[in-house]
């Protein structure tokens, strides 16, 4: 019983240096989301992906990249890691956009990746 | 686009009593709102949602109210235990969008 299942847990860039984050799940939802947490600011939407092939940017997308080759991974890429990226990343996924329900817009997040840059 | 006020940043109450969270949102076309619970080092877990056809839901200890016209919902939870200790986050989203706006979370303290 997977769910969404996140790597790195914890890393450590030096700036400028670059890294990708893995993200999938098993659940075979269409919508795959990442979301930054910052202390004190809850959680601000990065990139998003309504299936395989489609992704669309979020509140804060600068400096990051992402795409979506299959419904099950969901990779996020940093190019140039700058301090201000240091953060708690989560990985989520949905079955649809419809709302709530048991397989509607329950969004289902992993453990997280703590990523620091300095 | 849509933003989500949550109110208390920290809350402590002792054990049994009850705990209030209150959320604003601005987007009237907004229509799902659900709760998170993030306990320390964990990804946010879904605890209780609703939908903006229905005014309360309720499960065990934990219920929300919606308030469509004051564009408000709230999160109460019955006889806390020191277990509910942990990060309290608010979100809205639209029916024509999967992505959620969250509020900046509410820490809540259960003393026993």
């Amino acid at each position: 019983n997977a769910g969404v299942t996140q790597t790195p847990k914890f890393r450590i860039l030096k700036i400028g240096q670059s890294m990708t984050l893995q993200c999938a799940q098993d659940m075979n939802h269409n919508y795959m989301y990442w979301y930054r947490q910052d202390p004190g600011m809850g959680l601000k939407l990065i990139y998003y992906s309504v299936g395989a092939g489609i992704t669309d940017k979020g509140e804060v997308p600068n400096g990051y990249n992402v795409s979506r080759s299959t419904t099950e991974d969901f990779p996020l890429r940093l190019e140039l890691a700058a301090p201000s990226q240091t953060s708690v990343y989560f990985c989520a996924s949905s079955y649809s956009a419809a709302p709530g329900g048991a397989s509607g817009n329950t969004i289902y997040f992993g453990e997280g990746s703590w990523l620091t840059v300095v | 686009g849509e933003n989500v006020e949550q109110h208390p940043s920290t809350l402590s109450v002792q054990e049994g009593d009850s705990a209030v969270i209150k959320c604003t949102y601005s987007d009237s076309a907004s229509n799902y709102f659900p709760w998170y619970k993030q306990e320390l080092g964990k990804g946010p877990q879904l605890i209780i949602d609703i939908r903006s056809n229905v005014g309360e839901k309720k499960d065990q200890r934990i219920a929300v109210t919606l308030n469509k016209t004051a564009k408000h919902f709230s999160l109460h939870i019955t006889e806390t235990q020191p277990e509910d200790s942990a990060v309290y986050f608010c979100a809205a989203s639209r029916r024509s969008q999967g992505n959620l706006i969250f509020g900046k979370g509410t820490k809540l303290s259960v003393k026993p």
